[in-house]
């Protein structure tokens, strides 16, 4: 079955420090993979995304990401959270091709501390 | 210019009213998505459609039906509204050669 696991719900961290966002899938295909952030009363807005080649993706706002197949993860990473990041991620699963459905994951919501 | 507008943001209606939503993208894309997203956050996808012809229906009740007018627009009826269909729901658009799903702004959905 297709799905898309993001383990943190909440994730409290302080301005300034690293910060990783977990995300797991299962995906018979080859999947393309997002990351989304959502501010409150917002829209989603892509971070980035992995489609193929290098497994290390830039984003907006200074996100990366690094897709490992063997481990079937997605992880998001910043290395230093500002305040305006607090906002709800997540994490989605499409197919590589000619796709028309996105899973994705229960989101993750990140706080941050001053 | 918004990319992917929905009308209107916020519908407050009574249980068993029907009520409809508006999506429009202007960004030329084929594919266009309702997505409803309940209290706890989790998104769902309702419908897909590409060029007109839809695509993808995620056993949705009956009292949802889409409408795809033209490629730029896909609105929303609903039906004999019922409390659990309280959500935000998003319409999104996409280029299924690129694959990165567009987002409006969501429109807050409350059955009283």
């Amino acid at each position: 079955a297709q799905s898309v696991t993001q383990p943190d719900i909440h994730i409290t961290v302080s301005e300034g420090a690293s910060l990783e966002l977990r995300c797991n899938y299962s995906y018979g295909a080859t999947p393309y993979l997002f990351w989304y952030v959502q501010s409150p009363g917002q829209g989603l807005q892509l971070l980035l995304k992995y489609f193929s080649g290098d497994t290390l993706v830039q984003g907006i706002k200074g996100f990366e990401a690094e897709f490992k197949r063997s481990q079937s993860s997605f992880n998001l990473r910043k290395p230093s959270v500002h305040w305006s990041d607090a906002a709800e991620y997540f994490c989605a699963v499409g197919a590589a091709s000619g796709t028309y459905k996105y899973i994705f994951g229960t989101g993750t919501r990140l706080k941050v501390l001053a | 210019d918004t990319a992917v507008s929905q009308t209107p943001k916020y519908l407050v209606t009574q249980m068993g009213n029907d009520k409809s939503i508006k999506c429009e993208q202007n960004l030329g894309h084929d594919t266009m998505y309702w997505y409803k997203q309940d209290s706890k956050k989790f998104l769902k996808i309702m419908f897909s459609y590409n060029n007109k012809e839809l695509i993808i229906n995620e056993t949705v009740p009956n009292r949802f039906s889409p409408k795809s007018p033209d490629k730029a627009h896909l609105n929303l009826h609903i039906n004999s509204l019922e409390l659990g269909d309280s959500a935000v729901y998003f319409c999104a658009s996409s280029q299924v050669a690129t694959g990165e799903l567009f987002f409006g702004e969501g429109s807050r959905l409350t059955v009283l």
